[in-house]
């Protein structure tokens, strides 16, 4: 149980386009999802956190316009980079926190490679 | 506010030896506690956490961390490497249940099994 899966895991679009990523949990209901972003070797630093039917939390030097996150049910919420560009290049993985007594630890999405060229 | 420093970008290790992997938190409230490994372009899966019951905690793939609160310690050990343990591997920090259910992870540490 508690699988989240995050589609695509690669993707390569060209700079100005834009591009979603999807975020599901596939066996339970996830009040709360995250978003991260890792650059290579480095640590995950949180972008935003969503709750379900709300408008997202961006963590200070986020630009809510650029990544712009939906959360319309508690089984998925998706990030849209907007007009990707080269430095929007990385790592993105999400994860989701359960309702109790699940919700004291957060699975996370096997990640998407985003590549702007 | 809460941190994790983890010591040592990179361990290598040979294969059958020990694995000590450090983590140190900072938290002002009670923490949880977590390990993650994260293999190349993959998420994270949790290996552990510490969650304010016992304080020495069993995880999967015979990795076990032991919560130390008076030197503000969550180690990650195991006894006997294998190569497949070789990967990057992350310490959380998180504040004990609440809305502010936030993770702050440390730098991680590149573990490399040597035959």
């Amino acid at each position: 149980g508690a699988v989240v899966s995050q589609h695509p895991s690669r993707v390569i679009c060209k700079s100005g386009t834009s591009v979603k990523i999807e975020c599901r949990s596939l066996d339970f209901q996830a009040t709360t999802m995250f978003w991260y972003r890792q650059f290579p070797k480095q640590s995950l630093m949180l972008m935003a956190t969503s709750n379900e039917g709300s408008k997202a939390t961006y963590e200070q030097g986020v630009e809510k316009d650029k990544f712009l996150i939906n959360h319309a049910s508690l089984t998925l919420s998706t990030l849209t980079v907007t007009s990707a560009h080269p430095e929007d290049s990385s790592f993105y993985i999400c994860s989701a926190r359960a309702l109790a007594p699940m919700n004291t630890e957060a699975f996370f999405g096997q990640g998407t490679r985003l590549t702007v060229v | 506010a809460q941190s994790v420093t983890q010591l040592g970008s990179h361990v290598s290790v040979s294969e059958g030896a020990l694995v000590l992997l450090r983590c140190n938190y900072s938290s002002s409230v009670p923490p949880y506690l977590f390990w993650y490994v994260q293999y190349p372009n993959q998420g994270l899966q949790l290996l552990l956490k510490y969650t304010s019951a016992a304080t020495l905690v069993k995880g999967i793939n015979g990795f076990e961390a032991e919560f130390k609160k008076s030197e503000t310690s969550f180690h990650l050990t195991k006894p006997s490497a294998h190569m497949s343990d070789a990967a990057e591997y992350f310490c959380a920090v998180s504040h004990s249940g609440g809305s502010n259910y936030k993770l702050t992870f440390g730098k991680g540490t590149l573990l490399t099994v040597n035959p």
